[in-house]
C-alpha cells in the first residue's frame, strides 16, 4: 500500500518562483528519498535524507525531514521550465524496499 | 553502465494474449523491483527479488502474473492471459543498497513498458 502522501497534487508556478512540496508518512523510517518522473519516462533519483538528518542540500533542491511530524518537503528554487514533472517521495525503513507517494504534478510556466 | 534496460517499450495485445515483459538491471545491483504504475493506482510494487531470488511477491495481482529472474543480469515478468484492467505502464528498477558508506537504498528505474490491452 502507498504510505506517503503529497501535498499538493498539482502545482503551477511562474519560472523563477520557488515550489514547495510535502511529504507525510505513517511509519518509522529509515530514510526518505525524492524522485522526479518527467512524462513518459522512469523515476529518477534526486535525493536521499536519512533519519537522523533534518536538512539536505543539492544545487536548487532542499529538503528537509521532521521525523517526529513524519513529513519532508521539498523545496526547488528559482524554478525552471525544465523542473516541470511529477515528483515523489519514497520513505524506507530500512529494508530493500521504497514506499512510493502518489506524487505532485508540478507545471512550470515559462 | 547504460543502466536498467526494459524491452519492449511499448507492447500493444488482444485480450487473453500472453505478454512477456523484460528487464536487464544495472551491472552489479543485486535487487531487483517490477512497478506497475496506473493513473488511479498510483506507483505499485509487484515483486522484489534480491541475489535472483524472490522476496516479496505480495503485490503480484493475482495468479495470471509469474516473474522469474533466471541470472543476475535479466528479468521477465510475464502475464497470461492478459485482461483490459492490466494496462499501465511497468517499470523495472535496481539497487545495491550496501554500495557505498552507509545503506543506501537508491532505485534506478528503467524507461518503462507501456502496456495496452485491447
Amino acid at each position: 500500500s502507498q504510505q506517503g502522501e503529497e501535498d499538493p497534487q498539482a502545482l503551477s508556478i511562474q519560472e523563477g518562483e520557488n515550489a514547495t512540496m510535502n511529504c507525510s508518512y505513517k511509519t518509522s523510517i529509515n530514510n526518505l528519498q525524492w524522485y522526479r518522473q518527467n512524462s513518459g519516462r522512469g523515476l529518477v533519483h534526486l535525493i536521499l535524507i536519512r533519519s537522523n538528518e533534518r536538512e539536505k542540500h543539492s544545487g536548487r533542491l532542499r529538503v528537509t525531514l521532521d521525523t517526529s511530524k513524519k513529513s519532508s518537503s521539498l523545496l526547488i528554487t528559482a524554478s525552471r521550465a525544465a523542473d516541470t514533472a511529477s515528483y515523489f517521495c519514497a520513505s524506507s525503513a530500512g529494508s530493500y524496499q521504497l514506499t512510493f507517494g502518489k506524487g505532485t504534478k508540478l507545471s512550470v510556466i515559462p | 553502465d547504460a543502466g536498467v534496460i526494459q524491452s519492449p517499450r511499448h507492447e500493444v495485445t488482444e485480450m487473453g494474449q500472453e505478454v512477456t515483459l523484460r528487464c536487464k538491471p544495472i551491472s552489479g545491483h543485486n535487487s531487483l523491483f517490477w512497478y506497475r504504475q496506473t493513473m488511479m493506482r498510483g506507483l505499485e510494487l509487484l515483486i522484489y527479488f534480491n541475489n535472483n531470488v524472490p522476496i516479496d511477491d505480495s503485490g503480484m495481482p493475482e495468479d495470471r502474473f509469474s516473474a522469474k529472474m533466471p541470472n543476475a543480469s535479466f528479468s521477465t515478468l510475464k502475464i497470461q492471459p492478459s485482461e483490459p484492467r492490466d494496462s499501465a505502464v511497468y517499470f523495472c528498477a535496481s539497487s545495491d543498497p550496501f554500495s557505498g558508506t552507509g545503506f543506501d537504498n537508491e532505485q534506478f528505474f528503467g524507461p518503462g513498458t507501456r502496456l495496452t490491452v485491447l
